[in-house]
């Protein structure tokens, strides 16, 4: 099976920074690759899928990137409505559709 | 709006089952695939099992195989999760999800908690 990793697992940074989360696959998965947000005590919520596209109503200081093995979540300008853990996630290709361990975003 | 609400989660001891059903309004529900994702308490997401729009083929994570299964029923909008052989480490939240194989899981239920303890 294919393993997902992710770095750092947890990050502190300031209102403003640009915060960049990697994720790696074990095995290529071309660009299935998507990245959720999970707030405390909320439903993970879809962000960006096919690596980079970004979901329908999230805001554009979101970005990812990558393809094959490596990825990258990006915020341009960290806000505090961002403060959540983010997990990817490897889909389609053969199963298990396999999640990261997870990154948590705080505010400095 | 797309919804899905998840149900059926309840506090079961080691070795029983469970059937967990979610009831999905607002899309064409035959269109998609369909998964089940869990959360451990204080955990990350662990994907669990998924289902074809057709319900022809149906795939788990290897720690339920054998011990769960998936099932659909188009005409009702509902998914379902037959647990067995119940374990302290399936404890978590359930959650139900829309899934594509172009996007991933764009919707989320609320989820339903099972718990398992003697």
């Amino acid at each position: 099976d294919i393993q997902m990793t992710q770095s750092p697992s947890s990050l502190s940074a300031s209102v403003g920074d640009r915060v960049t989360i990697t994720c790696r696959a074990s095995q290529g998965i071309t660009n299935y690759l998507a990245w959720y947000q999970q707030k405390s005590g909320k439903i993970p919520k879809l962000l960006i899928y096919a690596a980079s596209t970004l979901q329908s109503g999230v805001p554009s200081r979101f970005s990812g990137s990558g393809s094959g093995t490596d990825f990258s979540l990006t915020i341009s300008s960290l806000q505090p409505e961002d403060v959540a853990t983010y997990y990817c996630q490897k889909y389609n290709g053969a199963p298990p559709w396999t999640f990261g361990p997870g990154t948590k975003v705080e505010i400095k | 709006d797309v919804q899905l609400v998840e149900s059926g989660g309840s506090l079961v001891q080691p070795g029983e089952s469970l059937r967990l059903s979610c009831a999905a309004s607002g899309f064409s529900f035959s269109d998609y695939w369909m998964s089940w994702v869990r959360q451990a308490p204080g955990k990350g997401l662990e994907w669990v099992a998924n289902i074809k729009q057709d319900g022809s083929a149906t795939y788990f994570v290897d720690s339920v195989k054998g011990r769960f299964t998936i099932s659909r029923d188009n005409a009702k909008k509902s998914l379902y999760l037959q647990l067995h052989s119940l374990r302290a480490e399936d404890t978590a939240i359930y959650y139900c999800a829309r899934g594509s194989l172009t996007k991933g899981h764009d919707y989320w239920g609320q989820g339903t908690l099972v718990t398992v303890s003697s």
